[in-house]
């Protein structure tokens, strides 16, 4: 069975403050690593596709870097907003159709 | 260019009845995939249609059905109800290109069911 394992569970930052969380995948058969945003009362929205190929990716104040070897990716924002509050999942394709969620990260900003 | 789009939103059935869900892709995506979430949970896949055909399925009973119309549309259908059904229900489009690994999925606002 693969895993596909986020942490932390969820995090409270302080306004302004930088913060960083980590998705954990399976390291053999790595095609892709997808991230995404949840808001409450919202739908998913794609960030990021991290590739075998990838260097960082960057979105505003938000990047992710990828280690496939070790079979990690960190997601990073830089001086928190109010407005980074959601859930942020990261998403493994095992195979070319069925996709492995994490159970999330869920980010909370302290004003 | 509009969302994806699921009805209904809300839906309030009893143990035993049997529910139909809706999707409708974003013009032009052929694939449509299905996720079911509860509390305490990611969102577990439950099966993904492409060209009418399912390509892949989860690790949910044959209670779960679902199906795909030539507009790419979709509906899933939930048979005899358990309480544990009760979720969100995500659908996800995506265009279906050659590399279907980096495929984006478009979710939907999803359907939140309830069952009594």
């Amino acid at each position: 069975i693969l895993n596909v394992e986020q942490s932390p569970q969820s995090l409270h930052v302080q306004e302004g403050d930088s913060t960083n969380f980590t998705c954990s995948f399976p390291s053999s058969n790595f095609y892709a690593l997808h991230w995404y945003r949840w808001e409450t009362a919202k739908s998913p929205e794609a960030l990021f596709v991290m590739t075998l190929n990838g260097d960082e990716k960057k979105k505003g104040r938000i990047s992710a870097t990828l280690n496939t070897k070790e079979g990690y990716s960190y997601l990073y924002i830089k001086g928190s907003q109010p407005e980074d509050s959601a859930t942020y999942l990261c998403a493994f394709p095992s195979s070319a159709s069925k996709i492995i969620f994490g159970s999330g990260t869920r980010l909370s900003i302290r004003p | 260019k509009a969302g994806v789009t699921q009805t209904p939103r809300y839906l309030i059935k009893t143990r035993g009845q049997q529910v139909t869900l809706s999707c409708s892709p974003i013009s032009g995506h052929r694939s449509v995939s299905w996720y079911q979430q509860t509390p305490g949970q990611g969102l577990q896949f439950l099966f993904e249609y492409f060209s009418e055909t399912q390509r892949n399925k989860g690790n949910f009973p044959g209670r779960f059905s679902g199906r795909q119309f030539s507009n790419s549309r979709s509906e899933m259908n939930v048979s005899t109800l358990e309480l544990g059904d009760s979720a969100l229900y995500l659908c996800a489009s995506s265009l279906a290109t050659g590399n279907s690994y980096t495929d984006t999925q478009y979710f939907g606002p999803g359907t939140r069911l309830t069952v009594l």
